[in-house]
Order: C-alpha cells, then sequence, then structure tokens
C-alpha cells in the first residue's frame, strides 16, 4: 500500500509567477484535501476534492483552484503568487468525505518559498 | 478568530513521566476531534481521535479527555518516551461540513527528556 507522495518537496517562485503542486493520494482513496501551513501555525484548509468536484473550500481566494484526476491524484495551483503563499503546503487523502472519522493521511509537503 | 487554541508553545517532560497538552476550542458546531503528531520534515500523523458523544477515549499509552461545557480537550501521554519528542496538533471538525475540513490548533511541541 502506497502512501500520500507529494511533488516538488522544495520550490522557489517569485512573486506573480504561478505554481503547480501534484499529490498522489494513498491506494484505495477517492478523496483529496489540500492545507496550507504557514510558518508557526497549524494547517489550514483549502479545499477538498471528491470524485473530481470541489465539494468544500476554506478561506482561500480563488487564485488557489485546484484539480482530481480519474485515478484521485490532485493538483493545487496558485496564480498571481504573493509573498504570503510562503509556506508548507500540504495533501491529504481519505475515502468517502462524508464517513466523519476526520482522519487525514497527509504527505510530506511541498516548501513553497516565494521571493 | 482562531477556533482551536493551543496555548502552549512548548513543553518538555522527562522520560517516563505524564505529558498533558492541552487544546481549547470556540465553535460549538464542532462534534469530532482529533490530534495528529507531526515530526520534522514529515506530514502529520493521526494519533487518536474523540467523538463528541464521549468524554475520553484510550489507545495504548495515549488518552485523550473531552469536557465540552469547558470547550476543552487534553491529551494525555503515560509513559513519555524519547520518540514522542515532536508537535502535536489538536483539530475539531463537524458532520454538517460533508468534507474532513479539519479546523488546526497551532501546535505544541513536546519534548521528551532522556
Amino acid at each position: 500500500e502506497t502512501g500520500v507522495t507529494q511533488s516538488p518537496t522544495h520550490l522557489i517562485k517569485t512573486r506573480g509567477q504561478q505554481v503547480t503542486l501534484r499529490c498522489s493520494s494513498q491506494s484505495g482513496h477517492n478523496t483529496v484535501s489540500w492545507y496550507q501551513q504557514a510558518l508557526g501555525q497549524g494547517p489550514q484548509f483549502i479545499f477538498q476534492y471528491y470524485r473530481e468536484e470541489e465539494n468544500g473550500r476554506g478561506n482561500f481566494p480563488p487564485r488557489f483552484s485546484g484539480l482530481q484526476f480519474p485515478n484521485y491524484s490532485s493538483e493545487l495551483n496558485v496564480n498571481a503568487l504573493e509573498l504570503d503563499d510562503s509556506a508548507l503546503y500540504l495533501c491529504a487523502s481519505s475515502y468517502d468525505q462524508g464517513a466523519n472519522t476526520g482522519e487525514l493521511f497527509f504527505g510530506e509537503g511541498s516548501r513553497l518559498t516565494v521571493l | 478568530d482562531q477556533q482551536v487554541k493551543q496555548n502552549s508553545p512548548s513543553l518538555s517532560v522527562q522520560e517516563g513521566r505524564i505529558s498533558i497538552l492541552n487544546c481549547d476550542y470556540t465553535n460549538s458546531m464542532f462534534d469530532y476531534f482529533l490530534w495528529y503528531k507531526k515530526y520534522p520534515a514529515e506530514g502529520p500523523t493521526f494519533l487518536i481521535s474523540i467523538s463528541s458523544i464521549k468524554d475520553k477515549n484510550e489507545d495504548g499509552r495515549f488518552t485523550v479527555f473531552l469536557n465540552k461545557s469547558a470547550k476543552h480537550l487534553s491529551l494525555h501521554i503515560v509513559p513519555s518516551q524519547p520518540g514522542d519528542s515532536a508537535v502535536y496538533f489538536c483539530a475539531g471538525t463537524y458532520s454538517g461540513a460533508g468534507s474532513y475540513q479539519l479546523t488546526f490548533g497551532k501546535g505544541t511541541k513536546l519534548s521528551v527528556i532522556p
């Protein structure tokens, strides 16, 4: 059973650029969530994808967008990068968005630095 | 508005003693709470959870207590081991969200001293 994998692990961008982060969910999981963890903060919910549809979104602007593919892998896209977007981006997978055990399986994250 | 608060950024405990990590929440809609542990350069890993219909849940050395009237929960680790040294996050969620929208606290860094 493979776990959640994310790529790239580290990347540096400049303000105004666009970035795409990728996530492969754990085998058997059909739901992917994305979280942003700024330095010294807890993870903050960005959005969740279930069966290729966004079914929950946190307090993030529209320049944060995502996709989920038929194999349940996912992408997080951020346009017009700002300095405050510098953070660790965590992908988490789970089975069935409505099961409400809340147990998520996280990847190691993608560390984004915006200069 | 911080809906989940972990007011102790760090905690040091001697090996073999009890570690108590505290968490307060303000959102009355939360009906499920979780603790995650995070080592450096790794993603958070699920530790233990509790439903709001219970006041205690135990799993080996880990016990979570929930006091709904005080909107307070705590994680007890007994006995503490050096491998428990990590950042611990408390999180709340509610079934009406229809998604795994966890609200995390800022975390408490636990150091277990051999």
